[in-house]
């Protein structure tokens, strides 16, 4: 079975500020999947990025970029410029790859959560 | 705009009483999800339907089942819901065809409430 860790469960940095988001995984698996999902006040959780494990490089996505470390099976999320949309819960996930023989797409396993506040 | 959409948002029930929250999209997705997030908890997956297959996770209690009647839509029927099934409840929606970029995404949550 898969974990994911994420220490960090309260982080606070100003706005502008660019802010880094801690998880760390365990699996058995050599291919998967990894996301960083937001989960703002009272919202729905969206996608922010998404990582395959067989690509090198790091996923970026305008602000949102990850430092993904496959050996050390870490995967934090860094913010740039930070902005007040940005105050949210923040839930790393992983899931195991889908099926080329046409197996179904497991659930996503998710850490618990960094709940980040930007401060006007 | 193609969504997940839960209905209730908002849902009391008292103590053993059954109930039932309802998932429908319109993103024509084959894959349909149910997790359960507790209060300042991760979501954890109770069970997903590939299409019309059911696949239940070992730990999910048995009080939790589930129906999909068709592509569109996804029941939780809680059959007698304890204090600890007090929760959000959330539904999401994925396409499982390899090769393409892989989502889920949430509709907005029912918050069950057991009296």
């Amino acid at each position: 079975a898969q974990t994911v860790t994420q220490s960090q469960p309260e982080m606070s940095v100003q706005e502008a500020e660019t802010v880094t988001l801690s998880c760390t995984y365990d699996t058995s698996e050599s291919n998967y999947y990894l996301f960083w999902y937001k989960q703002p006040p009272s919202r729905q959780m969206i996608l922010v990025i998404r990582q395959e494990a067989y690509k090198q490089q790091n996923a970026t996505e305008n602000r949102f970029s990850v430092n993904f470390q496959k050996a050390a099976k870490s995967f934090s999320l860094k913010i740039s410029d930070s902005q007040l949309g940005d105050t949210a819960m923040y839930f790393c996930a992983f899931m195991k790859p889908l099926s080329y023989s046409g197996g179904g797409a497991d659930g996503l396993t998710f850490g618990k959560g960094t709940h980040l506040i930007i401060q006007p | 705009d193609a969504m997940v959409i839960q209905n209730p948002r908002y849902q009391v029930t008292q103590f053993g009483k059954p109930v039932t929250l309802s998932c429908s999209q319109t993103l024509n997705h084959n894959v349909m999800y149910w997790y359960q997030q507790k209060s300042s908890q991760a979501p954890k997956l109770l069970f997903h339907y590939y299409d019309k297959d059911f696949n239940n996770e070992a730990d999910t209690p048995d009080n939790f089942q589930s129906r999909r009647p068709n592509t569109s839509f996804c029941f939780l029927d809680i059959r007698s819901p304890g204090l600890g099934d007090a929760a959000m409840y959330l539904c999401a929606t994925s396409r499982d065809f390899v090769g393409l970029p892989y989502e889920q995404y949430f509709g907005p949550g029912t918050r069950l409430t057991v009296t």
